[in-house]
């Protein structure tokens, strides 16, 4: 069983609909949960960085993190073609910057205009 | 401000030569990890490396071996390279500090290597 579990879609919704994508995860040593964007042939870009449980919202975004049931998810608002990416979660246990960090599969997203 | 730097962009290989991979951190940044992304999967940690120690390294045969410099950049080498070393390996910089919330990794765009 993997650590970190992502389902890879892919997935397409028109513009202006909320995205939900979401990551399950096993390992309880996980207390720092991020979500990163990659453009096709590019690097992740890191989106959202959280470490508590709740909710973590940056403009169209919001960070969903329940520790409880080791379930975290990334909400895109009035999505747009622009957001057309892959979508990583990715997790690390402590020391954030100091520490791996372990990465789900990665979503594809596809916004359709 | 210049990014994390990866070079080259691209490289062909044939089974079982050497490779050297490198990377520029963000100015500083004194910690440099890397990472490999085979096609359709999520990145995997190979190395972790701050103020020139190895602090990190993963589930990876002895094949990959890493160094970092004064400078803090680092290289990636991988020995008699294998088909299924054919990834995209992601340089990421980190501040590294143990505090916590310092901004987190930031990667570069990756080198693209192709096993033949």
């Amino acid at each position: 069983q993997k650590e970190v579990e992502q389902d890879p879609g892919p997935l397409s919704v028109p513009e202006g609909a909320i995205v939900s994508l979401n990551c399950t995860y096993s390992n309880s040593a996980f207390q720092y949960f991020m979500w990163y964007r990659q453009y096709s042939r590019k690097g992740p870009e890191l989106l959202m960085y959280t470490y508590s449980s709740g909710n973590k919202e940056d403009g169209r975004f919001t960070a969903q993190v329940d520790k409880s049931s080791k379930y975290i998810s990334l909400f895109i608002r009035d999505s747009q073609p622009s957001d057309s990416a892959t979508y990583l979660c990715a997790m690390s246990a402590s020391n954030f910057g100091n520490e791996k960090l372990t990465f789900g599969t990665g979503t594809r997203l596809t916004i359709i205009p | 401000d210049a990014g994390v730097t990866q070079s080259p962009t691209h490289l062909i290989k044939t089974r079982g030569q050497h490779v050297t991979l490198r990377c520029s951190p963000i100015s500083g940044h004194k910690s440099v990890s890397w990472y490999q992304q085979v096609l359709g999967q999520g990145p995997q940690f190979i190395f972790q490396y701050y103020e020139k120690e190895e602090r990190g390294r993963g589930n990876f045969p002895d094949r990959f071996s890493a160094r970092q410099f004064p400078n803090y950049s680092s290289e990636l080498n991988v020995n008699a390279l294998l088909l299924g070393d054919s990834a995209l390996y992601l340089c990421a910089s980190s501040l590294g500090s143990r505090t916590g919330l310092d901004g987190g990794y930031t990667f570069g765009s990756g080198t693209r290597l192709t096993v033949v």
